[in-house]
C-alpha cells in the first residue's frame, strides 16, 4: 500500500539554524499540507499546498516558514532561523482529489537546542 | 471560524464494553468531519469520515461514528472494545466554503482499554 514517507526522522538543531523537512507524499496526491505536534498533544495546521502554491496558512506559519515542491515527488518545509519552541513532531500529510482524507507520513522529530 | 472540541481528555473502558469517544465541531457551511487514530510514536491514521449521505458511518477496526448536524456532533463508537484500541484519538473538520478548506483537528483524547 502506498505511503508517505519523511525524512529525517529526528534532526537535531541548534537555535538559529535553517533546518528542512522532507517528505515524499503518495504518487496521485494533489493536495499537500505539513502539522505540527508538540509533546504528543494537539496536531497544530501549519500549511496546505496545492498546484504549486499555498492555498491556505496559519497564523504560526510566519515568514521564517517556506514550503516547496521541487520535484515531482518531494514537498519540503523550511524554517530559516529556529527558535526552542520550534521543538516539535512535524507531520506531513497529502489528499486525493474527491476523497478528502489524509495520508500521513511517520513525522520528523525537530529538537531545537 | 473552524473549531473542534473533544470535552474528555482520556476514556477508560474495560475490554468487552462499547465505547464512545465525543467530538463537537463548528464551522460554516457542511462540514466534511474525520477520525484518526495515533499511536506511539507514529503518524495519524485514518478511521473513517462523514462527507455526505448516511448519517451514520463504518470505518476501520470496527469503529463506526455518528452525525449528528442538530447537536454539532460527530462521536466515535465502537460495539466491543479491545485492548490494541488503547490509543489516541483525533476528530478533525474540514470545511466546504472558501477559506475554510484546512483540516482543523480536535486536542485528541486517549483510549484506554482495561483488560
Amino acid at each position: 500500500e502506498p505511503e508517505v514517507t519523511q525524512t529525517p526522522s529526528h534532526q537535531v538543531t541548534q537555535m538559529g539554524q535553517e533546518v528542512i523537512l522532507r517528505c515524499v507524499p503518495i504518487s496521485n496526491h494533489l493536495y499537500f499540507y505539513w502539522y505540527r505536534q508538540i509533546l504528543g498533544q494537539k496536531v497544530e495546521f501549519l500549511v496546505s499546498f496545492y498546484n504549486n502554491e499555498i492555498s491556505e496558512k496559519s497564523e504560526i506559519f510566519d515568514d521564517q516558514f517556506s514550503v516547496e515542491r521541487p520535484d515531482g515527488s518531494n514537498f519540503t518545509l523550511k524554517i530559516r532561523s529556529t527558535k526552542l519552541e520550534d521543538s516539535a513532531m512535524y507531520f506531513c500529510a497529502s489528499t486525493w482529489t474527491g476523497t478528502y482524507e489524509q495520508y500521513f507520513g511517520p513525522g520528523t522529530r525537530l529538537t531545537v537546542t | 471560524a473552524q473549531s473542534v472540541a473533544q470535552p474528555e481528555d482520556q476514556v477508560n473502558v474495560a475490554e468487552g464494553n462499547p465505547l464512545t469517544v465525543k467530538c463537537t465541531y463548528s464551522v460554516s457551511g457542511n462540514p466534511y468531519l474525520f477520525w484518526y487514530v495515533q499511536y506511539p510514536n507514529r503518524g495519524l491514521q485514518f478511521l473513517l469520515k462523514y462527507i455526505t449521505g448516511d448519517n451514520l458511518v463504518k470505518g476501520s477496526y470496527g469503529f463506526e461514528a455518528e452525525f449528528n448536524k442538530s447537536q454539532t456532533s460527530f462521536h466515535l463508537k465502537k460495539p466491543s472494545a479491545l485492548v490494541s484500541d488503547s490509543a489516541l484519538y483525533f476528530c478533525a473538520v474540514r470545511g466546504t466554503t472558501s477559506g475554510t478548506y484546512k483540516y482543523i483537528f480536535g486536542t485528541g483524547t486517549r483510549l484506554k482499554v482495561l483488560a
